[in-house]
């Protein structure tokens, strides 16, 4: 089975500080992405990357970085967190980078910013 | 651009009932491919099932099955006798081959299942 882990459940940082999320899979996978999920607006996609030290914008990415320097790890940065930034954060992998496959999707990190 | 409209925000039935959850999508692709997805209360989102533009045979599995019909456009969602474990939030997704491998995703179906 593929497992995606993800650094932390529930996370609570002050406005300004900076914010890593880590994400982690298990089988091998070329891609990874970062979602934020908020009510109403659905998933929406920050980042992704097909491969090592390759990132690609998603539909939101200001206000965030992304790190991955090794294929199975992803991190997510705020570099300065903001109250609305205040969301859930999911991670997910999937095989590529070729062909469209089912993305797997870690437990989240509810992440709220004071 | 790619689109997906899940019209029912909501649903909610009495156990043993059957459900269905629609899915319309949008794409000027040729070769995409269409996911469901299920996100209990816990949070984590689980893959339910995939399927590719070229493939319209409906799919059964357990008390899930799966209707596409390209001529709608449509990848509905049915539950058959539904339980109180099938309460969840169901997401359906497109990719095509102009996307790649990012997925497009309805605004999610709530489905409560009362005993």
């Amino acid at each position: 089975d593929v497992k995606v882990t993800q650094s932390s459940r529930y996370l609570v940082k002050r406005t300004g500080e900076k914010v890593f999320l880590e994400c982690v899979q298990d089988m091998d996978h070329e891609n990874m992405f970062w979602y934020r999920q908020d009510p109403g607006l659905g998933l929406r996609l920050i980042y992704f990357s097909y491969d090592v030290k390759m990132k690609e914008k998603g539909d939101i990415p200001e206000g965030y970085s992304v790190s991955r320097e090794k294929k199975e790890r992803f991190s997510l940065i705020l570099e300065s967190a903001s109250t609305n930034q205040t969301s859930m954060y999911l991670c997910a992998s999937s095989l590529g980078p070729t062909t469209t496959y089912e993305q797997y999707f870690g437990p989240g990190t509810r992440l709220t910013v004071t | 651009a790619q689109k997906v409209t899940q019209a029912q925000t909501e649903i909610s039935v009495v156990e043993k009932e059957d459900v269905t959850l629609d899915c319309v999508y949008e794409t000027r692709d040729t070769t995409y491919y269409l996911f469901w997805y299920k996100q209990p209360p816990s949070g984590e989102l689980v893959f339910l099932i995939r399927r590719n533009s070229f493939d319209e045979q409906n799919e059964i599995s357990g008390r899930y099955s799966w209707n596409f019909q390209k001529s709608t456009s449509s990848f509905n969602f049915t539950i058959t006798a539904s339980q109180v474990v099938d309460s969840a939030v169901y997401f359906c997704a497109l990719s095509g081959e102009t996307s790649g491998s990012r997925l497009t995703f309805g605004e999610g179906t709530q489905l409560t299942v009362n005993p």
